[in-house]
C-alpha cells in the first residue's frame, strides 16, 4: 500500500510563473491537507479538502493560491505568479476519516528564482 | 500568534541519555496532541500521540507527559540512540487542523 505520493519532489520556477503541486492520497483516504514549511520553521496549515469540497482554507493566502481535490485524480495546489517568498517545502497529508491519523508525503520543495 | 510553543530549539544528548522536549499551548479547545519526527528531506512521521483526558502515554522508548491544567506536554525519549537524531515537532489538533510547534533539532552523540 503506497503512502502519500507527492510530485514533483523538487520544482524550480522563475518569478511570475505558475507552480502546480500534486498529491495522491493513500488508497482509501478521502481527506487531504496541505501544509507549508519555511526553512527552520514548523509546518503551517494551508487547506483541508475532501473529494470535490474545500472544508477549511483558513491558512491559504487570499491571492494567487488555490487548491482542488477532484472526484478523480490527485489533489492540486496551484500557485500563480510565484514570488521568491513562495519558496518553501509544501507537504500534503491524507487521512481516511475525520479524527483519524493523517499521513504525510515527502513534500515538494519549491524554489523560486 | 504562536499557538503552540516548543523548546528547546536544539538539543544535544549523549547516547543512552534521556531527551526531553517541551511544548505549551494556548487554545484549550485542542483535542489531540501528536508528536512528529522528521528526517532531512522527508515528510513528518507520526511518533506518538495523546488525548487530553490522559496524563501519560508510553510506547517503547517514547513517553508523552500531559499536564492539562498547565497546558503543557512533553516528549521523553529514553535510552536515546544516534538513529533518534532528527527534528521533532509537537502539534495540537482542532477540527482536523494541525498546529505545529517550531521544532527541536535533536542530536544524539556517542
Amino acid at each position: 500500500n503506497a503512502g502519500v505520493m507527492q510530485n514533483p519532489r523538487h520544482l524550480v520556477r522563475r518569478r511570475g510563473q505558475e507552480a502546480r503541486l500534486r498529491c495522491s492520497p493513500m488508497k482509501g483516504h478521502s481527506h487531504v491537507y496541505w501544509y507549508r514549511q519555511l526553512p527552520e520553521e514548523g509546518l503551517k496549515f494551508m487547506v483541508y479538502l475532501q473529494k470535490e469540497n474545500i472544508i477549511d482554507e483558513s491558512g491559504m493566502p487570499k491571492e494567487r493560491f488555490s487548491a482542488e481535490f477532484p472526484k478523480e485524480g490527485p489533489s492540486i495546489l496551484r500557485i500563480q505568479q510565484v514570488v521568491r517568498g513562495d519558496s518553501a517545502a509544501y507537504f500534503c497529508a491524507s487521512s481516511q476519516d475525520r479524527n483519524t491519523e493523517a499521513f504525510f508525503g515527502q513534500g515538494t520543495r519549491l524554489t523560486v528564482v | 500568534q504562536q499557538q503552540v510553543k516548543q523548546s528547546p530549539q536544539s538539543l544535544i544528548v549523549q547516547k543512552g541519555g534521556i531527551s526531553i522536549i517541551n511544548c505549551a499551548y494556548e487554545n484549550t479547545a485542542f483535542d489531540y496532541f501528536p508528536w512528529y519526527q522528521q528526517f532531512p528531506g522527508k515528510g513528518p512521521a507520526l511518533l506518538i500521540a495523546i488525548r487530553p483526558d490522559v496524563s501519560e502515554k508510553k510506547e517503547g522508548r517514547f513517553t508523552i507527559s500531559f499536564n492539562k491544567s498547565a497546558k503543557q506536554f512533553s516528549l521523553h525519549i529514553m535510552d536515546s540512540q544516534p538513529g533518534d537524531s532528527a527534528t521533532y515537532f509537537c502539534a495540537a489538533t482542532l477540527n482536523e487542523k494541525l498546529t505545529f510547534g517550531t521544532g527541536t533539532r535533536l542530536t544524539i552523540i556517542p
